[in-house]
């Protein structure tokens, strides 16, 4: 399967630590995003990166790519009560345009 | 600028009925994305619809079905309804075909007795 899987499964921190979560995947890409579900809502997009990048930032998020062992990393730095949440990558893939969610990481951020 | 919307927010069923979730996409976005989100488990593509037809379907059965109207908003139709059918229901849309970001809505929670 294409499906992505998340590293860890669950993560549990301080308020104003940094939280890192994984991303494997197992063939070639044309991009990969993550995403956001807070409690069993919908998901919100947070960045995308395409398969020529090798990093990208938003604000408190940073994203890393390496299409060599097909893996990708979430960083969220100093990191808020907010940010509890479940974390999704999704690879899409060439010549398609279905997206492969993998099975989430639960982050818990206590204040 | 309205987000995607689905509904209805909850739907209560008992086994062998039918069931009809609603989703409207974002104004402009022709692409529909249906996806099946079972508790604690990660999101399981259902079907994809752009332009009206019917693009791709994951590894469901021939009971789950839909179709996209002309204003581009779609339907999902789960029919026969089984216990493990329950869960959340996500559908989302994008702008273009090609893979780009797709936007969720709230989702139809579906319960089956």
């Amino acid at each position: 399967s294409q499906q992505g899987e998340e590293d860890p499964q669950a993560l549990s921190i301080q308020e104003g630590e940094n939280a890192t979560m994984n991303c494997s995947y197992k063939t070639s890409i044309n991009n990969l995003q993550w995403y956001r579900q807070n409690s069993g809502r919908g998901l919100v997009h947070l960045i995308l990166i395409r398969s020529n990048e090798r990093e990208k930032h938003s604000g408190r998020l940073r994203v890393t790519l390496d299409t060599s062992k097909k893996s990708s990393s979430l960083l969220i730095t100093a990191s808020r009560a907010a940010d509890t949440a479940s974390y999704f990558c999704a690879t899409v893939i060439h010549h398609g345009n279905q997206f492969y969610f993998g099975t989430g990481t639960s982050l818990t951020v206590i204040p | 600028e309205a987000g995607v919307t689905q509904s209805p927010t909850h739907l209560i069923k008992t086994r062998g009925q039918q069931a009809t979730l609603r989703c409207s996409p974002i104004s402009g976005h022709t692409s529909v994305y249906w996806y099946q989100q079972a508790l604690g488990l990660g999101l399981q593509f259902l079907l994809w619809y752009d332009e009206g037809e019917e693009r791709n379907r994951g590894n469901f059965p021939p009971r789950f079905s839909g179709r996209q109207f002309p204003n581009y908003s779609s339907e999902l139709n789960v029919n026969a309804l089984e216990l493990e059918d329950s869960a959340l229901y996500l559908c989302a849309s994008s702008l273009i075909r090609g893979g780009e970001t797709q936007y969720f809505g709230p989702g139809t929670r579906l319960l089956v007795l």
